[in-house]
């Protein structure tokens, strides 16, 4: 079974400090691991996925495999980070997607 | 269009009534998903459709929901003698789920149901 567990509900920091939204996943295999985006009145849309390792909007995560997460970091957060963000995984034999339960991250000015 | 299309936008209906939403899923996206957002909260998985798989119904709440997909497009999702709690945003999604794929899911803009 997979399983995506993402402990914090709510998060909230300063413009400008740095932000980590963690992510934890259980999976026996290989997974794939992606972040997820809603901004306020927009649809939810995919922000960065592992494979690809690549820094989207300052936003950057790393797989560790040792201990099972998929932290989601910016060094200064901007006000229009301010979203829901989901951490899903998907299997390694491209099967259904599992997701987080949400952050909500709020920048204040 | 390109995306994903869900319909209604908004949908008011009575308590006991029955309501029906549906998804239009990108053109060739053999995986769809129906999610429950309530007020505030996070995505909660109702059910997945893979190709011709059976569906994936395990995040059904009761037996009030059901779901079907004809083929490769078009999904129904029906909730039957409506409950205030069934109040919430139903989200489609919709993936190219083969091993050459990215994984990547598609959201539509979601349905807003509201019970009264």
């Amino acid at each position: 079974a997979q399983r995506v567990t993402q402990p914090e509900k709510l998060l909230s920091v300063f413009k400008g400090a740095p932000v980590e939204l963690k992510c934890n996943y259980s999976y026996s295999g290989s997974p794939e691991l992606f972040w997820y985006v809603q901004y306020s009145r927009q649809r939810l849309q995919l922000l960065l996925r592992h494979i690809s390792r690549e820094s989207i909007k300052g936003f950057t995560a790393d797989l560790n495999k040792g201990e099972t997460s998929f932290h989601l970091k910016k060094p200064f957060a901007q006000e229009e980070d301010s979203a829901m963000y989901y951490c899903a995984l998907r299997g390694s034999n491209a099967g259904k997607s599992t997701f987080g339960d949400g952050t909500t991250l709020t920048v204040k000015p | 269009g390109a995306g994903v299309s869900q319909s209604p936008s908004n949908k008011v209906t009575e308590k006991g009534k029955d309501v029906e939403l549906r998804c239009d899923p990108i053109s060739g996206h053999t995986a769809l998903y129906w999610y429950r957002q309530r007020l505030g909260q996070g995505l909660e998985f109702l059910i997945y459709f893979q190709g011709n798989s059976a569906p994936d119904k395990s995040g059904l709440p009761s037996d009030r929901f059901s779901a079907e997909r004809t083929g490769e497009s078009v999904s129904t999702l029906t909730i039957q003698r409506t409950q205030q709690e069934d109040s919430a945003v139903y989200l489609c999604a919709s993936s190219l789920e083969s091993g050459r794929s990215t994984g990547e899911l598609f959201f539509g803009e979601g349905s807003r149901l509201t019970v009264l």
